[in-house]
C-alpha cells in the first residue's frame, strides 16, 4: 500500500499572495494530479504531470503554476490568491494508463 | 469534450431504504467508470471500478449498473445505513491511444441516511 500526503491541511492567505500547496506520494506512481474542489460542481482538472518534470494544463489552469521535480512530489502554486478561488484542492496520483486515481485527504483554502 | 451530469446534488432516505444516483455521459467512447465516495473531512476512497464490457457489477451492500445504450451509470445502494452517508461522485474515462486520458467528475450527490 501506498498513501498521499498533503501539505498543509488547511492554508489561510491574503488576497493577492503566493501561495504554495504541497503533495507527497510513496505508491512510486507515474502520474500526478491537482485538482480544485468547489461545492457543487465536482473536481476540476488543474494540471497533471505524466512524469518527473512534465507538466501539463488541465481545464483550470489560469492563475496557477505546478512543479514536479521528483517523482515522488508535486507542488502547487496560487500566483494571485483570489476570494473566488476558496476551495479543497486534492492531489492524486495513479499507475498506468488503465488504473483508477488515489486521492489525498486536501489542502482547504482560505483567503482573506 | 465529454460531459458528466450527476442527479440528484442531494439525496435523503432513512435507514434501510435503497438509493440510487445516476450519472449520464456523452461520449460514446467512454469505457472505464469510477464511483468514489467522500465522508465529510475525508478525500475521495474508490468505491467501485467499472469497463464497459460488464454492465452489472455487485459491491459490498451496493450495485452499480451501466447502460451503454442511453450512457447511463447508476449506483444503487441496496439498504443503506448511516455509514453511507457521505458524497459520492462518478467519474468517466475514455478509451486512450496514447498513456493519458482525462477523468471528467460528476458533480457530486450528498446522501444523508437517517436512522
Amino acid at each position: 500500500g501506498g498513501i498521499i500526503t498533503q501539505t498543509p491541511k488547511f492554508l489561510i492567505g491574503q488576497e493577492g499572495q503566493k501561495l504554495t500547496l504541497k503533495c507527497q506520494q510513496n505508491f512510486n506512481h507515474d502520474t500526478m494530479y491537482w485538482y480544485r474542489q468547489d461545492s457543487g460542481k465536482g473536481l476540476r482538472l488543474i494540471y497533471y504531470s505524466i512524469t518527473e518534470n512534465d507538466l501539463q494544463k488541465g481545464d483550470l489552469s489560469e492563475g496557477y503554476d505546478a512543479s514536479r521535480e521528483k517523482k515522488s512530489s508535486f507542488s502547487l502554486t496560487v500566483t494571485s490568491a483570489q476570494k473566488n478561488e476558496m476551495a479543497v484542492f486534492l492531489c492524486a496520483s495513479r499507475t498506468g494508463a488503465y488504473a483508477e486515481q488515489f486521492f489525498g485527504p486536501g489542502t482547504r483554502l482560505t483567503v482573506l | 469534450g465529454e460531459q458528466v451530469e450527476q442527479r440528484p446534488p442531494h439525496l435523503s432516505v432513512r435507514e434501510g431504504d435503497s438509493a440510487v444516483i445516476t450519472c449520464t455521459y456523452t461520449d460514446p467512447n467512454s469505457y472505464y467508470f469510477f464511483w468514489y465516495k467522500q465522508e465529510p473531512g475525508a478525500s475521495l476512497q474508490l468505491l467501485m471500478k467499472v469497463f464497459s464490457s460488464t454492465e452489472i457489477n455487485e459491491g459490498q451492500g451496493f450495485t452499480v449498473l451501466l447502460n451503454k445504450k442511453d450512457k447511463r451509470l447508476s449506483l444503487n445502494l441496496t439498504a443503506a445505513h448511516p455509514g453511507d452517508s457521505a458524497a459520492y461522485f462518478c467519474a468517466v474515462r475514455r478509451i486512450a491511444s496514447s498513456s493519458f486520458s482525462k477523468l471528467v467528475f460528476g458533480q457530486g450527490t450528498s446522501l444523508s441516511v437517517v436512522p
